[in-house]
């Protein structure tokens, strides 16, 4: 059964610190790991990666995959209030259905405070 | 813009009746995908909609519990049957994108509350 783990599971941090959380997984056949933000419902993307070593960056936040070592950690910098969020990782694999499908860590609440 | 529109955004329902939770997309997707999130639990997949064919249920879930139905290549509905307090979670749908952008984008959510 495909195993995705997610630590620490909560984080509070002072404005302006840098947070790196991370993603441990197993998961038979795997195709890519996918990194959410989830401030209410619904989970927005942040990054998709397939390729072990090749960071991805948006703003203050990066991200690395290491396919060897299965895990991948996402980096937040110069943390704001904004960023406080429950931040979601998923690894990507074959499903029942033929296709894809992803399965869940169960998230690291990050908690910015003023 | 939005790419897939869900509704209702939340409802409080009575134990032992059932909910219709509908996914619009705003173009052609394959398969159509249905999570729920427990309250402080991560995302699980309930199933995967392929439109012409049944939806295929994770372990866990069934058919008669949630019915899907997919009938064109924009549109699915997941129902929550005979529900108990059990059921009360946030219900999500989502469809791959691409793989640079977006990944997988999910529907805003249904907050189903059971009482």
């Amino acid at each position: 059964e495909d195993k995705v783990v997610q630590s620490p599971l909560s984080l509070v941090v002072h404005e302006g610190d840098t947070v790196t959380l991370n993603c441990s997984y197993e998961v038979t056949n795997f195709r890519s790991l996918l990194w959410y933000k989830q401030e209410k419902k619904a989970p927005t993307f942040l990054f998709m990666l397939t390729s072990s070593g090749i960071e991805k960056k948006s703003g203050r936040l990066s991200s690395i995959l290491d396919k060897k070592e299965l895990f991948s950690i996402l980096n937040i910098t110069a943390t704001q209030t904004g960023d406080s969020a429950v931040y979601l990782c998923a690894v990507e694999g074959p499903s029942g259905a033929g296709s894809y499908q992803l399965t869940f860590g169960k998230g690291t609440k990050l908690s910015v405070i003023p | 813009s939005a790419v897939i529109s869900q509704k209702p955004s939340r409802d409080i329902c009575q134990r032992g009746t059932s909910l219709t939770i509908q996914c619009q997309v705003d173009s052609q997707v394959t398969m159509m995908f249905w999570y729920r999130q427990q309250p402080g639990q991560s995302l699980t997949l309930i199933a995967t909609a392929n439109q012409g064919s049944e939806a295929t249920y994770e372990s866990g879930f069934v058919i008669d519990k949630f019915p899907i139905s997919r009938p064109n290549l924009t549109f699915s509905t997941l129902t929550v049957s005979n529900m108990s307090p059990e059921d009360s979670s946030i219900y999500l749908c989502s469809v791959f994108r691409d793989r640079e952008m977006h990944g997988y984008t999910f529907g805003s959510g249904t907050r189903l509350t059971v009482v």
